[in-house]
């Protein structure tokens, strides 16, 4: 069962920050906190992890709280092209699987 | 990024047939390879773990001689589906990590099978 629990739904205005919240209570001390997403019929797409410090990269930024319960992921100016389903999963480091659950169905709308 | 490829993109087969799909790593070597299906929607589910030069390791409730797992080389694996049916029809996707990288995975992008 995946470990993490995420709106099943959210949109977000062209342009604007799109912020997607996770909730993980259970994590443990050794797993990552992940975002994929997933474009219709495409496979997943990595966007960034993070373990305890704030992450950002070029396509995103993590934000994971103090006690690692729960995370942000934000996309600071959202397209079109970011409508796809978010999913947050928690995991062990490499070579570990990773179970999905429903993901954020994020809209993007003009 | 890793590039994950998977071929074919989309096969379309008769029921009692056999499918092979690949799973490639095109630019770094992989250990281990996972193989997820996806029925329409829903998320992924994992069927297998597939380890190099070993034997792969099945999800509860996939059958490990319908779905025949071989893990050859660190940049290939196959997902060989037997006496396809019906039901089988989905998206069956792999997904890769590095040998000597980052925690993330990379995934390919997906072969969508159709039985008939």
């Amino acid at each position: 069962d995946a470990k993490t629990t995420q709106p099943t739904s959210m949109d977000c205005a062209e342009g604007r920050a799109a912020n997607l919240p996770c909730n993980h209570s259970t994590i443990s001390g050794n797993e990552y906190v992940y975002w994929y997403r997933q474009i219709h019929s495409q496979g997943p797409q990595y966007i960034i992890h993070g373990l305890k410090n704030n992450e950002t990269n070029e396509m995103a930024s993590l934000i994971i709280t103090e006690d690692r319960k729960s995370s942000t992921l934000i996309l600071p100016h959202a397209t079109l092209r970011d409508t796809a389903v978010y999913y947050c999963i928690v995991a062990p480091g490499a070579g570990n699987m990773l179970t999905f659950g429903g993901g954020t169905r994020l809209m993007v709308k003009p | 990024g890793a590039v994950v490829s998977q071929h074919p993109s989309r096969v379309i087969c008769k029921s009692g047939t056999s499918v092979k799909i690949e799973c490639r790593s095109l630019d770094f070597q992989a250990t281990t390879m996972f193989w997820y299906r996806q029925f329409p929607k829903q998320s992924l589910m994992l069927m297998a773990t597939s380890n190099e030069g070993s034997k792969a390791t099945y999800e509860q409730g996939v059958e490990k001689d319908k779905f025949l797992i071989n893990h050859a080389s660190l940049t290939l694996s196959t997902l060989t589906v037997t006496s396809a049916h019906p039901e089988d029809s989905s998206f069956y996707i792999c997904s890769a990590s590095h040998l000597a990288g980052g925690v993330e995975q990379f995934f390919g992008p997906g072969t969508r099978l159709t039985v008939l």
